[in-house]
């Protein structure tokens, strides 16, 4: 399987910490993205990270991404308790997808 | 826009028995993914399709057949479900290859 894996499994923090989860991936891509799963509801899109970039911000997150690692690291900075979610990458290889087992992050008011 | 949807959003059947899920996009993408979703294995890619009149297996397509008729509709058909198959499935579409995916709500099945 070519699907990645996030670490860690499980991630609790107080309101207001900073929340980093990383993923590794086995295989060559085109761009790696990181989605958000609310309890029961479909995956929303949060960033996209192209191959030949290294760092990139969107609001309160930043994905860095190593290609000679093979690996990827999400940071929500002053998270909330509405950022209480999973969270997926998914590694874009030719026309397919390729999504990691998730990280469960719970930020406790 | 209703963006991606899903018709059933949840479903029980019998071993054996077949069904169709749908899922109909109104944001004209190019293309549609179906997935499963299981505890523990994230989502794993059913069969995909690039247009309208074409489709593709994914990672895990043995079991599931699928159509694309009309580009705003993919149909994912099982023909004699099994236990197996009990997951929640998810669609999604995006309008270039190497674009972000809108996913639907999600289809639970569970096959006895």
């Amino acid at each position: 399987s070519q699907q990645g894996e996030e670490d860690p499994q499980a991630l609790s923090i107080q309101e207001g910490e900073n929340a980093t989860m990383n993923c590794s991936y086995k295989t060559s891509i085109n761009n790696l993205q990181w989605y958000r799963q609310n309890s029961g509801r479909g995956l929303v899109h949060l960033i996209l990270i192209r191959s030949n970039e290294r760092e990139k911000h969107s609001g309160r997150l930043r994905v860095t991404l190593d290609t000679s690692k093979k690996s990827s690291s999400l940071l929500i900075t002053a998270s909330r308790a509405a950022d209480t979610a999973s969270y997926f990458c998914a590694t874009n290889t030719g026309n397919q997808f390729y999504f990691g087992t998730g990280t469960s992050l719970t930020v406790i008011p | 826009n209703a963006g991606v949807t899903q018709t059933p959003k949840f479903r029980v059947l019998k071993t054996g028995q077949s069904m169709t899920l749908l899922c109909a996009q109104d944001m004209n993408h190019e293309y549609m993914y179906w997935y499963r979703q299981d505890p523990g294995m994230g989502l794993r890619l059913i069969h995909y399709s690039v247009g309208e009149g074409t489709t593709a297996k994914g990672e895990v397509p043995d079991g599931y057949n699928v159509s694309r008729l009309k580009k705003q509709n993919f149909l994912l058909g099982l023909e004699s479900a099994a236990p197996s198959q009990t997951s929640v499935y998810f669609c999604a579409s995006s309008y270039l290859r190497n674009n972000e995916q809108f996913f639907g709500p999600g289809t639970r099945l569970t096959v006895l």
